[in-house]
């Protein structure tokens, strides 16, 4: 079984610059969570979306947003890239219910330049 | 409000040591309980999961955990360590009731030879 699949590996942006990181769940699995890893905050929760509906919204700005195809796949997007954007960005799926491990993919590295 | 607390940023152990990493949580329900690894430059890979019945769970790699309502604690332990285990540890809690997992910080682990 295919794991979490996250595109592209890494990226490197200049400030005011917008991105858009892509994630393909495992197959059978309807949510699709996103994070900011950075070394000071430790992992921090953007949004959750499952059957394409965003279900869960994590504290940042309105410049991070995201959706879900019919597929399950997610796109995260973040306009108006600031230096403090810099992150792996960690993409996790699961069934659904929160009895249910996440499982994630090995993240996009993001360096805003 | 609902939180996992990691206390120790980093510990260092020698190789063939037991190690035990300590989490707690503060949530008012009965959490879903779980405990992640990281390597370098890759996601978070689920160790072990606790949601009810026998509070001693056994994961993968030789890990083990113990659930202890009365001090909120999911501390994860192995009997004797391996270079290889040399990685970031992540507990997490699933809100039941809900659709969020929250993270702790993380213990880095590095083990002497």
């Amino acid at each position: 079984k295919a794991g979490v699949t996250q595109t592209p590996r890494y990226l490197i942006k200049t400030r005011g610059q917008q991105v858009t990181l892509s994630c393909s769940p495992i197959s059978g699995h309807r949510s699709v969570s996103w994070y900011q890893q950075t070394p000071g905050q430790g992992l921090q929760f953007l949004f959750e979306y499952f059957s394409e509906t965003q279900r869960n919204k994590g504290n940042f700005p309105g410049r991070f947003s995201g959706r879900q195809f019919s597929n399950s796949r997610s796109e995260m997007n973040v306009s108006t890239l600031e230096l403090g954007d810099s992150a792996l960005y960690l993409c996790a799926s699961s069934p659904g219910q929160i009895n249910q491990p996440q499982h994630f993919g090995d993240g996009t590295r993001l360096s805003i330049l | 409000a609902q939180s996992v607390t990691q206390p120790d940023i980093h510990i260092t152990v020698s190789e063939g040591a037991s190690l035990e990493l300590r989490c707690n949580y503060s949530y008012g329900a009965t959490p879903y309980l779980f405990w992640y690894v990281q390597s370098p430059g890759q996601g978070l890979q689920l160790l072990l999961k606790y949601f009810s019945g026998d509070t001693l769970v056994q994961g993968i790699k030789g890990f083990e955990a113990e659930f202890k309502r009365s001090q909120s604690s999911f501390n994860l332990r192995k009997p004797s360590v391996h270079w290889s285990d040399a990685a970031e540890y992540f507990c997490a809690v699933g809100l039941s009731g809900t659709y969020k997992y929250i993270f702790g910080t993380g213990t880095r682990l590095k083990v002497l030879a």
